[in-house]
Order: C-alpha cells, then structure tokens, then sequence
C-alpha cells in the first residue's frame, strides 16, 4: 500500500522568508496529492492540491511541485506570516484506492515575528 | 468553507462510560470518515462509510464502533472507555465518484479525555 514519508517534521523561519515542506510517496499509481494546514484546536484543512498530470500549481503565496519520477511533492510557502504558524499535513492516493488519503507525519511550521 | 461539524467538541469521562461522538455533514456527501490524532501528530483513519448502511474499518485499529443510518449522519461510539482512548477524534466527508482528487473536509475535531 501507500506509504508517504514528510520532512522536516519541524521547521522554524523569520518572518518574510520561504519555508518548504518535502514529501515522498511509494506508490507510483498514486495521482492525487493534497496539502492540509491545521491550526492548534481545528480540525486540518485543505490548503492547495495537485494531481498528477500537473508538475506545479500556485495559489499566491503558497506553491505545489509535483516530481512523478521521483515519487515526491513538495509545499513552497512564500513571504511567510506569523499566521502561517500549524502543522502542515502532505497526503496522497492512489488509484487503488479512491476512498481514502495516506497522510504524511505532519511538519510544525512557526513562523518567528 | 466545509459543513461538517462534530459534538462534543471536548469531553472529559471516566472510565468505563460510554460515549458517543456526534459527526454530521450537510453537503450530501456519501463518503464519510473518523480519523484519530493525538496531537500535531499523524491521522490515523480508523473508520470510514461509502453510504447508508455501509462501514469498514481503517488502517488503524480501533475499539471503537460506527454506523451510518444516515447520509449525513456517522456517530462514533466507545462502549467502555479507557484512559488509552484519550485522544482527538476529526471526521470528514468528500463526494463519491471515480474521478480522482475527490477533496475531503475535515470537521474541527473532538477532544476526549478519559480520567
């Protein structure tokens, strides 16, 4: 099945700096790959998502790259904020199975005022 | 924004009481889930329903129950907590369909605490 391993599990930036956030799947049929943001108390929600026939997607300051090859994904968030501080979640799922995600271990963004 | 929502938000029980954890969704969903999370730590699906009438259990193994009588509607039951099942428990919903990328939504979780 799938596994999908997420580095670093946590990350500390200045603010106005980029933070990137790094995942890899095992599963090669694996075709959708959505980002969660949870903030402290809430439940996670869905930031930005990409699906395999797409390499990049952006919305603003936030970013999705996308390497089939290589079987990994990465979250690119730019002129990050103090509110950009949560746990950010990686998941991905494969064609076998489109009823559930695999989510990554999650990565503790804090972004320093 | 999703509607999806869950009660109790927080709860503290002894143990050996049942509980029942509350988990609707007003967009017509037929897909529904509960995932356990201890916290800023990974989601572990421990139930999920493809409709009315149908339950399965997840990836991670859970003492608890589920059923889904309901659309909208997927309780989650502990028949005699333990201290062990402090945890948060998030449900969440996405569309049926065979196309990729069906987005789930998740609801702002239940926190339960069992003294």
């Amino acid at each position: 099945g799938e596994n999908v391993e997420q580095h670093p599990s946590t990350l500390s930036v200045q603010e106005g700096d980029s933070a990137v956030i790094k995942c890899t799947y095992s599963d090669s049929a694996s075709n959708y790959f959505p980002w969660y943001k949870q903030e402290l108390g809430k439940g996670p929600q869905l930031i930005i998502d990409i699906r395999s026939n797409v390499g990049e997607k952006k919305d603003q300051r936030i970013a999705v790259t996308l390497n089939k090859t290589a079987k990994h994904f990465s979250l690119h968030i730019t002129e990050t904020q103090p509110e950009d501080s949560a746990v950010y979640f990686c998941a991905a799922r494969g064609m076998d199975s489109s009823y559930k995600l695999i989510f990554g271990s999650g990565t503790r963004l804090l972004v320093r005022p | 924004e999703a509607d999806i929502y869950q009660t109790p938000r927080y709860l503290v029980i002894g143990t050996g009481k049942k509980i029942t954890l509350e988990c609707s969704q007003t967009m017509g969903h037929d897909k529904m889930y509960w995932y356990q999370q201890d916290p800023g730590m990974e989601l572990h699906l421990i139930h999920y329903s493809y409709g009315v009438n149908s339950t399965e259990k997840g990836d991670l193994s859970s003492e608890s129950t589920v059923s889904r009588i309901r659309t909208e509607h997927f309780p989650l039951t502990l028949e005699s907590a333990r201290p062990s099942h402090t945890s948060q428990y998030l449900c969440a919903s996405s569309e049926w369909g065979t196309g990729v990328g069906n987005t789930i939504y998740f609801g702002e979780g239940s926190w339960l605490t069992v003294v």
